[in-house]
């Protein structure tokens, strides 16, 4: 099972970008890597997901060097609503989901203030 | 478009009692999946659902079983609580035809066992 590594809590400022890095020292072939947010009370909602080099959305960037090693999850222009724990998942590419394979960990909380 | 729905939002119950959750996944979604996350952790998978099958499971004692309905819909049912069981339980739904799936998770149900 590929396993991740994170920074158990992050701070910073409203305006601010924000990069959240994640190890996954591990990972396999067919694994891609999936980020997710999480507010109190709340499901995990999915922020982005990638194989290789970088992927943008609306949300955030996803930088993955060469060696798929770690992975950084980058929020620009961060706000008090980002405030949130975050997790970095790595599972399986195929389409049959291998939930089991998954593994959330206790994530990164990020503490935004204004 | 509604996405992943739980009932109940809040559910007490004492030790040794059942319990059942029920989940309905977003329009679409044909694999369900649940999750067990206690305060301060992250989600800890305990089964997935697809075709009416349990297809995966996680480390969890058969006092956790499941049901999935033709409609896609899901339940999960505890037996012989324990106050250990106390958690916010998660559905996940995904659709096992695309190729990484990415998970979309409800809002979740608390279940307090005293």
């Amino acid at each position: 099972l590929a396993k991740t590594t994170q920074p158990i809590s992050m701070d910073s400022y409203e305006g601010q970008e924000v990069n959240i890095t994640c190890s996954h020292n591990n990972i396999a072939t067919n694994d891609y890597i999936t980020w997710y947010q999480q507010f109190p009370s709340q499901g995990p909602r999915f922020i982005i997901q990638g194989y290789k080099t970088k992927v943008t959305n609306e949300v955030a960037s996803l930088f993955i060097p060469a060696d798929r090693k770690s992975s950084t999850l980058s929020l620009p222009r961060v706000s008090l609503s980002d405030t949130a724990v975050y997790y970095c998942l790595v599972g399986d590419a195929s389409g049959y989901s291998s939930a089991s394979k998954i593994i959330f960990g206790s994530g990164t909380r990020l503490s935004i203030r204004p | 478009d509604a996405g992943v729905t739980q009932s109940p939002t809040h559910l007490i119950k004492t030790r040794g009692q059942q319990v059942t959750l029920r989940c309905s996944p977003k329009s679409g979604h044909d694999t369900v999946s649940w999750y067990q996350q206690a305060l301060g952790q992250g989600p800890q998978f305990i089964f997935q659902y697809y075709e009416e099958e349990e297809r995966q499971r996680g480390n969890f004692p058969d006092r956790f079983s499941g049901h999935q309905f033709p409609n896609y819909s899901s339940e999960l049912n505890v037996n012989a609580l324990l106050l250990g069981d106390s958690a916010l339980y998660l559905c996940a739904s995904s659709w096992t035809g695309t190729a990484p799936d990415t998970q979309y998770f409800g809002p979740g149900t608390r279940l307090t066992v005293l």
